[in-house]
């Protein structure tokens, strides 16, 4: 199974800035089958990424990912208020199990 | 408009049984892949089973496998999670979570239902 690490755990920012989230792999992602997601408070999670740098339909285009391997990163390149939630990589390279990082929180500086 | 909308959850017994179902209208349900995603209280998201467009592939999280059992009924574009056994360790919200490619499990979820609450406590 794969093992992914997310850092920092938390990040504190403010609107405007720009916010670079990691997402490391326990071994190689394969074909970059990499996803971020957004959950804000009592909401489902949103997909935002996939194949590492795919923007899914609808995501604004400040939002990017970069990656290979097992290093990743999302970047949200300004931030607005609405982008302050929890982000969560997942890999779905291998066959299931397919696994979430445990999250990194971003919050309002 | 996807919708995928979850019932069944409850507060149940330990080593009791539960069944939980996902109503998904809004696209062609038996075009794709389905999962169950969960999330225990104030935790993190964890993967729990999913099933082919036409249940000839399915899936286990190890933490699930011999107890829980996935299906799906394309004629009534339905979802089922049938859990035994069931542990204080399952207490989470459940997802339903449909996938993003036709014909296709990639295990990229881009619809999600908001959950059914199952607790599992004596």
């Amino acid at each position: 199974e794969i093992v992914l690490t997310q850092s920092p755990g938390t990040l504190s920012l403010s609107p405007g800035e720009r916010a670079t989230l990691s997402c490391r792999a326990s071994q190689s992602v394969s074909s970059s089958s990499l996803a971020w997601y957004q959950q804000k408070p009592g909401q489902a999670p949103r997909l935002l990424i996939y194949g590492a740098s795919s923007r899914a339909t609808g995501i604004p285009d400040r939002f990017s990912g970069s990656g290979s391997g097992t290093d990743f990163t999302l970047t949200i390149s300004r931030l607005e208020p609405e982008d302050f939630a929890v982000y969560y990589c997942q890999q779905y390279g291998s066959s299931p199990p397919y696994t979430f990082g445990q999250g990194t929180k971003l919050e309002i500086k | 408009e996807v919708q995928l909308v979850e019932s069944g959850g409850g507060l149940v017994q330990p080593g009791r049984s539960l069944r939980l179902s996902c109503a998904a209208s809004g696209f062609t349900f038996d075009d794709y892949a389905m999962h169950w995603v969960r999330q225990a209280p104030g935790k993190g998201l964890e993967w729990v089973s999913g099933i082919s467009w036409n249940s000839g592939s399915i899936g286990y999280a190890d933490s699930v496998k011999g107890r829980f059992t996935i299906s799906r009924d394309n004629a009534k574009n339905s979802l089922d999670l049938q859990m035994n056994s069931l542990r204080a360790e399952d207490t989470a919200l459940y997802y339903c979570a449909k996938d993003m490619s036709f014909a296709v499990t990639t295990g990229v979820f881009n619809y999600w239902g908001q959950g059914t609450l199952v607790t599992v406590s004596s």
